[in-house]
């Protein structure tokens, strides 16, 4: 069973700092998605990360897939109230046809 | 351009009814997946489906739980005689093809009393 591990489970700060959420496996994916949960809501796609060592950057988010492709982090500089949210990673096997989750992070940005 | 469409959002049942949730995907996608969430926690995968058929209900419990997917119409989670276990939030994605990203609805909530 592939098991997607996140950390921090649960982050706090205030706005303005810079944080960084991971997602750690043992097993190797095609692809890794991140994606953003509002309560509410189903989660929406942020970005896809496909090759290793492949770094995207949205605005303040700099997603990273790891060399290995086991492993992925996404950095927020400045966090701001808006970015508050449950943080999902997401990876894609490849030999099979579905997504598998992360335990997810969720962030509560301070104004 | 309609994203995927889950209804109901919210979704009452006591012990032992039926609860039916329905997915209409976005325009053009063959491919629905059904999640299910508990409260603060991630998705966990149930079932995949394209049109007519079921291509892996791995995630799927093997009891109470159907899926279908028919050529004409939303795509149906059914799960008969609920238990309290059974509260959760149901989502739905759907995709082109098979294989990600995927779009999400928002969801429906089932609480069972």
């Amino acid at each position: 069973t592939q098991l997607l591990e996140q950390s921090p489970q649960f982050l706090s700060i205030q706005e303005g700092e810079n944080l960084t959420v991971y997602c750690n496996s043992s097993s190797v994916f095609s692809s890794l998605q991140w994606y953003r949960q509002e309560p509410g809501e189903g989660p929406v796609l942020l970005v896809t990360v496909v090759t290793g060592g492949e770094v995207k950057k949205l605005k303040r988010l700099t997603f990273q897939f790891g060399d290995a492709r086991k492993d992925s982090s996404l950095h927020i500089t400045a966090a701001q109230p808006g970015d508050t949210g449950l943080y999902l990673c997401a990876g894609d096997v490849g030999n099979t046809d579905k997504l598998i989750f992360g335990t997810g992070t969720r962030l509560q940005v301070f104004p | 351009n309609a994203g995927v469409m889950q209804n109901p959002r919210h979704l009452v049942r006591r012990r032992g009814q039926e609860a039916r949730l329905r997915c209409s995907p976005m325009k053009g996608h063959s491919h629905v997946y059904w999640y299910r969430q508990l409260p603060e926690e991630g998705l966990k995968f149930m079932v995949y489906l394209q049109k007519e058929n079921i291509i892996d209900e791995s995630g799927m419990p093997k009891e109470r739980f159907s899926a279908e997917f028919p050529k004409e119409g939303p795509s149906i989670l059914r799960i008969q005689q609920v238990v309290r276990g059974d509260s959760a939030a149901y989502f739905c994605a759907s995709s082109p093809r098979s294989s990600p990203p995927l779009h999400f609805g928002n969801g429906t909530r089932l609480t069972v009393t």
